[in-house]
């Protein structure tokens, strides 16, 4: 499967417990983003990362939440101390970085997280 | 006003039935645009770009007006397959900055 990779698919954390979201991009994709979805809303981007370098993490949280992008393995997304409004459908998306599809993001099966 | 703007739906229609969704944007400097569909509960795909010219896909057609800042989406000869929610997406002026619109939701009708 050439497609964009995420896992766990369903996470259940207790409030004040950390989520870790994994991410792993198409093949020959470089670029990553990550998404929120909450219930009955539009995608709101989060941050977008290339390996090794956040490039824009203007719509992350300020606090609790950090992204990162490995030279090797999957980027991944944490959320410490989890709050119940944290309870959300989280995408990760990939783009490549050249040509005429440069821009087009390819999503992954998401994370739903819930906060209990 | 939101920087994407959907009508929410739901939009019913009969199967073989025509039907179109409109989104407007409110940034003027953005540069791509994208239909994008979305299953209940699952990830947004990739309908198609949106070009200038306007696109054709099969069944599916997509319009850029520019100058009054909308874009289209026709499905023509609509099938149940075609149930879901229909996303809009405009890139801000960081061109890898998406910004969604909330969805339109289209239900086809046996």
């Amino acid at each position: 499967n050439a497609g964009v990779m995420q896992n766990p698919r369903h996470l259940v954390r207790r409030r004040g417990q950390e989520a870790r979201l994994r991410c792993s991009p198409m093949k020959g994709h470089s670029h990553v983003y990550w998404y929120r979805q909450l219930p009955e809303e539009g995608l709101k981007f989060m941050v977008y990362l290339q390996k090794e370098n956040i490039i824009d993490e203007s719509g992350m949280p300020k606090e609790r939440f950090s992204a990162e992008f490995p030279k090797e393995g999957p980027s991944i997304l944490r959320i410490q101390q989890v709050v119940r409004g944290d309870s959300a459908a989280y995408f990760c998306a990939s783009s490549t970085i050249a040509g005429t599809s440069r821009y087009e993001q390819y999503f992954g099966p998401g994370t739903r997280l819930t906060v209990t | 006003r939101k920087e994407v703007e959907q009508d929410p739906g739901p939009f019913n229609v009969p199967e073989g039935a025509t039907v179109a969704f409109n989104c407007t944007y409110s940034n003027s400097a953005s540069q791509s645009f994208f239909w994008y569909r979305q299953d209940c509960r699952k990830e947004p795909k990739l309908l198609m770009s949106v070009y200038s010219s306007g696109n054709e896909d099969g069944r599916f057609t997509a319009q850029l007006n520019r100058a009054s800042q909308y874009i289209s989406l026709l499905i023509r000869d609509s099938k149940l397959s075609d149930s879901a929610t229909y996303l809009c997406v405009v890139n801000d002026i960081r061109a890898y900055k998406y910004i969604f619109g909330t969805g339109t939701r289209l239900k086809v009708l046996a």
